[in-house]
């Protein structure tokens, strides 16, 4: 893996429905890896910035686990809610650089 | 506590004008960085700064020019607009560049060069 490469590309699920996202990410080097969210006409804002082989996060119905040897990790939502309509993007960080490289990000809309 | 706060929202530029889009936070950051938005692409850097006094290139900095005299303020400067410069331009800033609360973005300029 060279860049950041988020799947799928988009996802529509009903109210109710528990999904993930995959985000896979050079390996080498590897210092952070960021989620984020992004809703329509607004800024992304940070989820979780995650450092550590076998980090896993979670914050109310969202959480990511971190893979750091294989270059993968996982956003879940539980129990999606229409609010929960956005894109999610992830951003991986290298060790001795102060830069982000991100993820084209997957679209998810929930709907009724 | 305004956040990151990013001027214009909104831009139409003809051919060759410059501009400067404008960046600044009030939560005392040291790193703040800009990146553009393209249809089918990620987010990608076009300048940071760690601090005052302090920059350095991004992935994509051909055509771009920044400064950072305070702590406070990252202005990006379009020299000679291009209609390749047509984009979304995010400001993000961070209290340092490793911080593990991630970054805080702006609202966006949305820069239209015709």
């Amino acid at each position: 893996i060279l860049n950041v490469e988020q799947s799928p590309q988009s996802l529509h699920v009903q109210e109710g429905d528990s999904t993930n996202f995959t985000c896979s990410f050079p390996s080498s080097n590897f210092y952070a890896l960021h989620w984020y969210r992004w809703e329509t006409a607004k800024s992304p804002e940070a989820l979780f910035v995650m450092t550590l082989n076998g980090d896993e996060k979670k914050k109310g119905r969202i959480s990511a686990t971190l893979n750091t040897k294989e270059g993968y990790s996982y956003l879940y939502i539980k129990g999606s809610q229409p609010e929960d309509s956005a894109t999610y993007l992830c951003a991986s960080e290298k060790g001795g650089g102060n830069k982000l490289t991100f993820g084209t990000g997957t679209q998810l809309k929930v709907e009724l | 506590n305004a956040g990151v706060t990013q001027t214009p929202k909104f831009q139409v530029l003809k051919t060759g004008q410059s501009m400067t889009l404008q960046c600044a936070q009030d939560m005392n950051h040291e790193y703040m960085s800009w990146y553009r938005q393209d249809p089918g692409m990620g987010l990608r850097l076009i300048h940071y700064s760690v601090g005052a006094g302090i920059t350095d290139q991004g992935e994509v900095p051909n055509g771009y020019n920044v400064s950072r005299s305070t702590t406070e303020d990252f202005p990006l400067r379009l020299l000679s607009a291009a209609p390749s410069q047509t984009s979304v331009y995010f400001c993000a800033s961070s209290y340092t560049p490793r911080s593990n609360y991630g970054y805080t973005f702006g609202s966006g300029t949305r820069l239209t060069v015709v």
